[in-house]
Parts: C-alpha cells; structure tokens; sequence
C-alpha cells in the first residue's frame, strides 16, 4: 500500500503570504496526484489533479509541482477564503489514500 | 449542474447494518467511477471505497474489507454502500464522489456531496 505524507501539518500565516505544503508518496506514484480543500461543514474541493493540472474554476493563484515521490501544493497571495484544510491524495493504485492533511490558519 | 445526494445515514448499534444511496444527476452517471470517502469526528479525509463504470470491479479499504459492499444501478443513476458488522470506528461523515475522468482507473474525485452522518454507538 502505498503511505502519504505531508508537511508541515499545520502552518500560520497572512493574508497575501506565499504558502507552501509539501507531499510526499511512500512509492513512485508517476504524476497521480491531487489536492483539495476542505472547510468545516463543507464538501471538499478539488483545487488539482495529475499533479499539476488547475481544476476548472480554481484561481491561479493554486499551483501544484513534482512527480514520483515529492508534489508540492503553492498558494502565491493567500487570500481570506483560503484558510482551509488542505489534502493531498494518490490515484496510482488501490487502496487510494489521502495525506494527513495540512492546516492553513491565520 | 452536477449533483451528488447522500442518503440513509442515521444512528446504529454496534455490530448492526446499514445501507447509504447517493443519487447522482447532471452528468451521465454510467462513465464514471464512484467513491465513497469518510471523515471522521476531529480525523481527515479517509478513503473507503470505489467502484468502476460498469459496476463490475471494486476496491476497498483494508479497514472496510469484507464488511462493506459497493454496488451501483446505472439505470437509477444510484451509488450504494451496504455495510455490515458496523464499529464505533467507522461512526463518520460519508461522502459519495465522481470521479473526473471516464476510463479504466480511478483519476481524480471532482464532484462531492455534501455527506452523510453514521454514528455507531450503543
């Protein structure tokens, strides 16, 4: 099975701050990798999917990097509505499984 | 509009069953994967379940496996969970989700419902 991690598990920070959270496959996951957002008492969000690919509707300001075992989730200028829960998950192979999450407050 | 509706969650004993449906509309429900996916009260977001297009493959959880089934009616545009032997463990919030693309793996979950609440508890 395949483990994922993320870092930091929780990060502090200001409006317009560049944020960026770390992912990390306990296996080679090629680029089958996405990332959401989750707010309490919400459905989670797909913000990324294939590591790198901007779901639609989602503002520029989200970016995703990396392949293999390292992705990386970037918010540039944190915007008020972006304090949120963020996950990370890999596709390459059942059982699917989704990173601990990273919390992102103020 | 894209919809995914859960219903059937509610408040068991341990050991007992229970059944989730989600109805989905706005899209044509038979290209698509589904998942179910569970947030426990204070945990995070926790895989549970997935099922292919036709309804003829699906994969598990190690925690779920063999208590839980997936199935699907594409003529009803309906995902099920049948779930048996129910622990405290798995008292949660379940969602049902669409996968994003058609195809012969599972892609990326881009449709959410809002969830449904399971509480096991005596």
């Amino acid at each position: 099975d395949i483990q994922m991690t993320q870092s930091p598990s929780s990060v502090s920070a200001s409006i317009g701050d560049r944020v960026t959270i770390t992912c990390r496959a306990s296996q080679s996951i090629s680029s089958s990798l996405n990332w959401y957002q989750h707010k309490p008492g919400k459905a989670p969000r797909l913000l990324i999917y294939a590591a790198a690919i901007l779901y639609t509707g989602v503002p520029s300001r989200f970016s995703g990097g990396g392949s293999g075992t390292e992705f990386t989730l970037t918010i540039t200028s944190l915007q008020p509505e972006d304090f949120a829960t963020y996950y990370c998950q890999q596709t390459s192979s059942a059982p699917l499984s989704f990173g601990p999450g990273t919390k992102v407050d103020i | 509009e894209m919809q995914l509706v859960e219903s059937g969650g509610g408040l068991v004993q341990p050991g007992g069953s229970l059944r989730l449906s989600c109805a989905a509309s706005g899209f044509t429900f038979d290209d698509y994967a589904m998942h179910w996916v569970r947030q426990a009260p204070g945990k995070g977001l926790e895989w549970v379940s997935s099922i292919n297009w036709q309804g003829s493959y699906a994969d598990y959880a190690d925690s779920v496996k063999g208590r839980f089934t997936i199935s699907r009616d594409n003529s009803r545009n309906s995902l099920y969970l049948q779930m048996h032997s129910l622990k405290p463990d798995d008292t949660a919030l379940y969602f049902c989700v669409k996968d994003g693309e058609s195809g012969p793996r599972y892609y990326y979950m881009d449709v959410w419902g809002i969830g449904t609440r399971i509480t096991v508890s005596s």
